[in-house]
């Protein structure tokens, strides 16, 4: 089955404690993207990649790194989270053609204490 | 700058009662139109993708059109089971492939 996988799906941790969220995507997509969805901001886009070693800043970069080492993954990394990092957070993937849909993974929900 | 509005944030419909949800958008030099469905606690799920003025798709209850400002979502004689929150995105050419999300509207279909 074609599918964006995120893990872990719900975390809760404490300020400045380094996590990692893993995405991986099994359509061999090019592009690949994170985003955040907080109530009445909708969906913005963190970082994207449009291809191995190929990474740029989305709308809202401050306080995440991300790398791509491997075409299927993209992990979002926290080095030092924070409160105003508790969100929901989805991994996306399309073809690198623009005007490609963009396929969601399920979400991680993400509470920093 | 571009942005995207929908409308209304919320709709209540009775089950059969069909209406339509409006997005708004300025993007110069669309590359497509998106609209998506997602359910509460889960990914966005895609459903239609329009590129240009004029285009209308169709999925069982749903049909997606587009003019050079506005998009519609047309629910034709709703169930309760189209209840969820649906997305409209535009994708310009700037900002490789990145997408601008409306804030959504959120339909409750009830028997």
């Amino acid at each position: 089955e074609a599918q964006v996988t995120q893990n872990p799906r719900y975390l809760i941790t404490v300020t400045g404690k380094k996590l990692t969220v893993t995405c991986s995507q099994n359509m061999n997509h090019e592009y690949m993207s994170w985003y955040r969805q907080d109530p009445g901001l909708g969906l913005r886009q963190i970082y994207y990649s449009m291809n191995v070693e190929v990474t740029d800043k989305g709308d809202v970069p401050e306080g995440y790194k991300v790398s791509r080492k491997e075409k299927r993954n993209f992990p979002l990394i926290l080095e030092s989270p924070s409160p105003n990092q508790t969100s929901l957070y989805f991994c996306a993937s399309s073809l690198s053609r623009q005007g490609d849909p963009q396929y969601f993974g399920p979400g991680t929900r993400l509470l920093v204490l | 700058e571009d942005q995207v509005t929908q409308s209304p944030e919320a709709l209540r419909l009775q089950e059969g009662e069909s209406s339509s949800l409006n997005c708004s958008y300025t993007v110069s030099g669309l590359r497509g139109l998106f609209w998506y469905r997602q359910d509460p606690g889960k990914g966005p799920e895609f459903l239609f993708t329009l590129y240009s003025a004029g285009e209308e798709k169709e999925k069982e209850r749903l049909k997606a059109t587009l003019t050079k400002k506005e998009s519609f979502l047309h629910i034709t004689a709703p169930k309760p089971e189209d209840s969820a929150t649906y997305l409209c995105a535009a994708q310009g050419p700037g900002g490789y492939n990145k997408l601008i999300f409306g804030a959504g509207t959120r339909l409750a279909v009830h028997p």
